[in-house]
C-alpha cells in the first residue's frame, strides 16, 4: 500500500513570509508525528498527534509553529513569520497508534529554505 | 538528560567487510530502542528495534543489534556489508510507557562501503 506522503517535497520562501508543509500518512494509522533534520543532525521531534488531538507537542520551539489534524488523518505543519534557521528537512511519520512500540514510517520530508 | 551518542562520524568500510555502529544512550530508564536507515532521497527506515527479551535482534536486510543494559549500549551489526548498504545509520530511543512518543536520535553514523 501507500506508505507516507509529504508535500511539497521543496519549499522555498522568503523571511518572514508564512509556510503550510502537508503530511498524508498510512490509511489507518491512528498516530502522525512532526520532526524537523537540520543538516548533520538526526531528527527532532516536534509534536505528536493521536488521533485529532496532539498528545505531545513538547518539541515544538516557539509559538510561530503549530501543526492541526481535524479529520484525524491529514495534518498541517504551519510556521508564521519564517526565519532562516527555519530552514532544515521537515519529516513526517506515522504509526498504527497502538502505544509506545509503535514502528514509526517515515515520508520522505519536505525540505525548507527560508532565504 | 536523555541523550544517544554515535560516536562514529563516518566510517568506509570494504563490501565483504563487517560492520558495528555503536549507539550509547542515557534515558534514566531502560527505553525502546531502535536503529534506522537512511538513503539518499529516501524516508528514513526502520532496521530493527528492541523492546524485550533476548538482548540480540534481527533485522532487515541482514543486520543485527545487541542491547547492553549495564553498558547503556545497542551496537549494529552485520557480518557481510554491501555496497547497497551506504548510506547514514540513527539510533534512536524512545519511552515505554504513557503518552509521550518522543524519539531522541542520535547525529547519525555516515558508511561509505569501497568495492
Amino acid at each position: 500500500g501507500a506508505g507516507v506522503s509529504q508535500t511539497p517535497s521543496n519549499k522555498v520562501t522568503e523571511k518572514g513570509k508564512y509556510v503550510e508543509l502537508r503530511c498524508d500518512p498510512i490509511s489507518g494509522h491512528t498516530a502522525l508525528y512532526w520532526y524537523r533534520q537540520s543538516l548533520g543532525q538526526g531528527p527532532e521531534f516536534l509534536i505528536y498527534f493521536q488521533g485529532t488531538g496532539a498528545a505531545d507537542d513538547s518539541g515544538l520551539p516557539n509559538d510561530r509553529f503549530f501543526a492541526v489534524r481535524p479529520e484525524g488523518s491529514v495534518s498541517t505543519l504551519k510556521i508564521q513569520r519564517t526565519e532562516r534557521g527555519d530552514s532544515a528537512v521537515y519529516l513526517c511519520a506515522s504509526s498504527p497508534g497502538q502505544g509506545a512500540s509503535d514502528t514509526q514510517y517515515f515520508g520522505p520530508g519536505t525540505r525548507l529554505t527560508v532565504l | 538528560a536523555q541523550s544517544v551518542t554515535q560516536p562514529d562520524i563516518h566510517i568506509t568500510v570494504s563490501e565483504g567487510a563487517s560492520l558495528e555502529l555503536r549507539c550509547n544512550y542515557s534515558y534514566g530508564a531502560t527505553p525502546y530502542l531502535f536503529w534506522y536507515v537512511q538513503s539518499p532521497g529516501q524516508g528514513l527506515q526502520l532496521l530493527l528495534k528492541y523492546f524485550s527479551g533476548d538482548t540480540l535482534v534481527q533485522g532487515i536486510k541482514g543486520f543485527e543489534a545487541e542491547f547492553k543494559r549495564s553498558q547503556s549500549s545497542f551496537n549494529l551489526r552485520k557480518p557481510s556489508v554491501h555496497w547497497s548498504d551506504a548510506a547514514e545509520y540513527f539510533c534512536a530511543v524512545g519511552p515505554r510507557a504513557g503518552n509521550n512518543r518522543k524519539l531522541i536520535w542520535g547525529l547519525g553514523t555516515s558508511l561509505g562501503v569501497n568495492p
